[in-house]
């Protein structure tokens, strides 16, 4: 996946730090929604999914946020780890019985 | 457990050649996907499968075909390959009917069309 990132946008944070990477989704009637993660030359990974009838949902580390007024989402990563260095991608779907629609997805780069 | 497995991880065409990247889940799902992946375009989907015997288009779908005659495979076709047909190729799969849309996705197979 060497190339697959090279026009998106990128996130630096420094390690210990906290990052918020941030999706503007398309359809308003989307009520489901998913952050992926993918690291470098691997398929993407769940890391957490949220619906429309919430503003908030924890994981482990992780916390997503849902503004439906404005049709956006965040992905909050708590004492951000070397390992955590990839490209998220946030997804949505219509009641998770439409396909899913991918964003097109930030690099997030952990300094040491 | 597998999970999503694809073969191959890597070819190389020549642009009209035909080929056929194959996708198998261990994991009885109902759903699966194809995606291909190009730099600054995200995921793109190609077609879908709600079960076996069901396919439809996704975004891209042309130039592509697919059929599931089995719960476990989805394979993908590419009858004239072109060079604009380059990618990353995704395989994913999902346990559709439990109101979920996580994705299990396969490593990708990445395509050179010369």
């Amino acid at each position: 996946g060497e190339s697959v990132g090279l026009h998106l946008p990128t996130l630096s944070v420094q390690e210990g730090d906290n990052s918020i990477i941030n999706c503007a989704y398309s359809n308003s009637a989307s009520d489901y929604f998913i952050w992926y993660k993918q690291e470098s030359g691997k398929g993407p990974q769940f890391i957490i999914d949220i619906r429309s009838n919430m503003d908030k949902r924890q994981g482990q580390r992780v916390t997503v946020l849902l503004n439906k007024t404005v049709k956006h989402l965040s992905l909050q990563i708590a004492a951000t780890q070397p390992g955590d260095s990839a490209v998220y991608f946030c997804a949505e779907t219509l009641s998770g019985n439409t396909p899913l629609v991918f964003g097109k997805g930030t690099r997030l780069s952990v300094i040491a | 457990n597998a999970g999503v497995t694809q073969t191959p991880k890597f070819q190389v065409l020549k642009t009209g050649q035909s080929m056929t990247l194959q996708c198998a889940q261990d994991m009885n799902h109902e759903y699966m996907s194809w995606y291909r992946q190009d730099p600054g375009m995200g995921l793109r989907l190609i077609h879908y499968s709600v079960g076996a015997g069901i396919t439809d288009q996704g975004e891209v779908p042309n130039g592509y075909n697919v059929s599931r005659s089995t719960t476990e495979d989805f394979p993908l076709r590419l009858l004239s390959a072109a060079p604009s047909q380059t990618s990353v190729y995704f395989c994913a799969s999902s346990l559709r009917g439990r109101n979920t849309g996580e994705l299990f996705f396969g490593e990708g197979s990445r395509l050179t069309v010369l």
